[in-house]
């Protein structure tokens, strides 16, 4: 399983983007990158998922450069709302490897101010 | 309606005692998994099941049993509780897109062991 290396805390503004770099030296080729966001005492949420270059959707960008060894999650125009917990999660693509499972590090903790 | 249900959603306890959470889904999917969350260190994966004649250890899988008792069913068992197993727990669900696996969680089951 690939290990990944977050910020652990991020402060920014109602209003500006926000930008959260994960690392993933050792990904393999089957992995792809996924991103949870998590508010106090909920479970956590699917942000977005990616294999390589950028997707997009609704509500967030992900960028992955062409080395696969990091990746960025991109908020828009933040709101207090957004305060809460991202984590990254490298794993194999279903099937690829059965016995694969999906690891959780300690994610990073964004914290919008007005 | 919750597609996944956990209970109880709160539980105290004393040290020595059983508990057993429960978790059911109706999304229909064929994983299930089991995390526990303490603060300041993310999730952390204690058993896995792939369907319900599948059942695999996690990151932190002593003192805790499991039991996948049909695909929508998977409960978590504490034979005797200890106080460090105070945690909030999460049941989640996976499902696959093409190719790539989303989780969804449960909201969550607190536990205190006195």
């Amino acid at each position: 399983l690939a290990k990944t290396t977050q910020p652990i805390s991020m402060d920014s503004y109602e209003g500006q983007e926000v930008n959260i770099t994960c690392s993933h030296n050792n990904i393999a080729t089957n992995d792809y990158i996924t991103w949870y966001q998590q508010f106090p005492s909920q479970g956590p949420r699917f942000i977005i998922q990616g294999y390589k270059t950028k997707v997009t959707n609704e509500v967030a960008s992900l960028f992955i450069p062409a080395d696969r060894k990091s990746s960025t999650l991109s908020l828009p125009r933040v709101s207090l709302s957004d305060t809460a917990v991202y984590y990254c999660l490298v794993g194999a693509i279903w099937g690829m490897n059965r016995d694969d499972k999906i690891i959780f590090g300690k994610g990073t903790r964004l914290h919008i101010l007005p | 309606d919750a597609d996944v249900t956990q209970t109880p959603r709160n539980r105290i306890t004393k040290t020595g005692k059983r508990i057993m959470l429960e978790c059911s889904q109706t999304k229909g999917h064929d994983r299930m998994y089991w995390y526990r969350q303490d603060p300041g260190l993310g999730l952390r994966l204690i058993y896995y099941s792939f369907d319900v004649k599948d059942i695999n250890k996690g990151e932190i899988s002593d003192g805790y049993s499991v039991s996948r008792q049909a695909q929508a069913k998977f409960s978590l068992s504490l034979e005797s509780a200890i106080p460090n197993q105070t945690a909030l727990y999460f049941c989640a669900t996976s499902d696959r897109r093409g190719g790539q696996e989303e989780l969804f969680f449960g909201e969550g089951s607190r536990l205190t062991v006195l």
